[in-house]
Formats: C-alpha cells, structure tokens, sequence
C-alpha cells in the first residue's frame, strides 16, 4: 500500500456518460497530480492541485474536469466519455512541488463501451 | 521528436544478466525520476535524481546533466524485475512530469 487511494479501480461505462475518480492523497502531501495512461499515448500529465488549488494544467480536455477538497482528497470526472478516453488513470501525490518524489496510486482502469 | 526519450523499448535478459536502460532528454530539468511499472499497472517510484548515481539494493541510477541523459541499472537480474520502466523529467521552473514511452524487461529464468 502506497498510501496513496484510488477508487473504483475498475469502471465500466458507455460513451457519452459521466464519471468520477477518486484519489485520497498520503497523509501529510499536500500536492495532488492526475494523470492519464492509453496504449497509444503513454503517460500525459492532466492536471495538479496544490493545497486546495490549481497549480498547474497539462494535455486536460475541456470535458475533464478536477478539484481539490478541504481534506485534500480530490475527485476528476470525466463526462461526455468517448471511446478514445478508455485508459488508466492514475494519481500521485507529493509533499510539495514533487522536489522530494512522488506516491503514485493504484490506478483506476476505465472502460467506455 | 519526444521530449524524452528512452532505449531499448522491449529488452529481454536471462536471470542473472546484467542490464541497462537508457534515457535521454531535451528540455532543462529539475529532476530525472525512474518509475517500475508492474502488469498489474501500479506505479512505484524508484529514484529520484538531480545529479550524481543513487543505488538501492540490486538498482543503481546515474545521471549526467551535462550530456542529459541517465541510465538505471539492474545487476543479477531476477524474473521479479519484469515490469516496464519509465524515466520521467521535472521541466525545470514547472510542476509537470514528462513521461518516456517506457522500456518493457522481460527476465527468464
């Protein structure tokens, strides 16, 4: 166990609906960062809250969107889902800027159908 | 042309063997990270590398910033070791990884 939870790990779902993701960060980082892993695209950086706000935006699209809560879980939830959005998505965390490593999450395996 | 670049992408070895992975970049960066990747998928963190060669056990990770590029390492290699390695960069001034495309090792016994 990372310490770093991801739920559902796996998610079933037909195109055009909505999803949530979970990430509950290790205790004590502040830094939360999702990412998105496809078989043609590899690993791509999505987003990264800090503390409750947005720090910094990678390959995102606009049908995604994430927060941040007060106890610093966050949730990313993808809507109108295409095909091409099945993936792994993953999330980490880290104390601050990632100047002291990252804890990567189990993943959460989504297939839109 | 990726921003990072990893050698080779498939490699299989014999336990025992001595390996190398490759990775090479072109932007400035804070930090070199090397990540293991198991078929069940989850990620593990490695080494994190701003300079120099850190060792764990049987891994050893070297980076030269001058040429950019850093190798990891794995002496007496073990079937356990199967898993996809990946080598990302913290862009210098940013918060955001850039992730290799993964080198995939396969150890038989």
């Amino acid at each position: 166990d990372s310490g770093v939870t991801q739920t559902p790990k796996h998610l079933i779902t037909a195109t055009g609906q909505r999803v949530t993701l979970r990430c509950s960060p290790r205790s004590g980082d502040l830094s939360v960062y999702w990412y998105q892993q496809s078989l043609d695209q590899g690993l791509q950086f999505l987003i990264q809250y800090y503390n409750g706000e947005e720090r910094a935006k990678g390959n995102i699209l606009e049908r995604f969107s994430a927060q941040q809560f007060p106890d610093l879980h966050s949730e990313l939830n993808l809507s109108s889902l295409e095909l091409g959005d099945s993936a792994l998505y993953f999330c980490a965390s880290s104390v601050g800027a990632g100047e002291y490593g990252y804890t990567f999450g189990s993943g959460t395996r989504l297939t839109v159908v | 042309k990726n921003e990072v670049e990893q050698s080779p992408q498939n490699l299989t070895a014999q336990e025992g063997e001595f390996i190398t992975i490759n990775c090479s970049y072109s932007v400035g960066i804070s930090a070199l990270h090397w990540l293991q990747q198991h078929p069940g998928g989850g990620i593990v963190s490695l080494f994190m590398l701003s300079s120099g060669k850190k060792k764990h056990g049987r891994l050893i990770a070297t980076i030269n910033i001058q040429e950019k590029h850093s190798s990891l390492h794995i002496t007496a290699s073990h079937p356990r070791d199967s898993a996809v390695y990946i080598c990302a960069v913290l862009r210098i001034n940013t918060d955001k990884l850039i992730f290799g495309t993964g080198t995939r090792l396969q150890v038989f016994p």
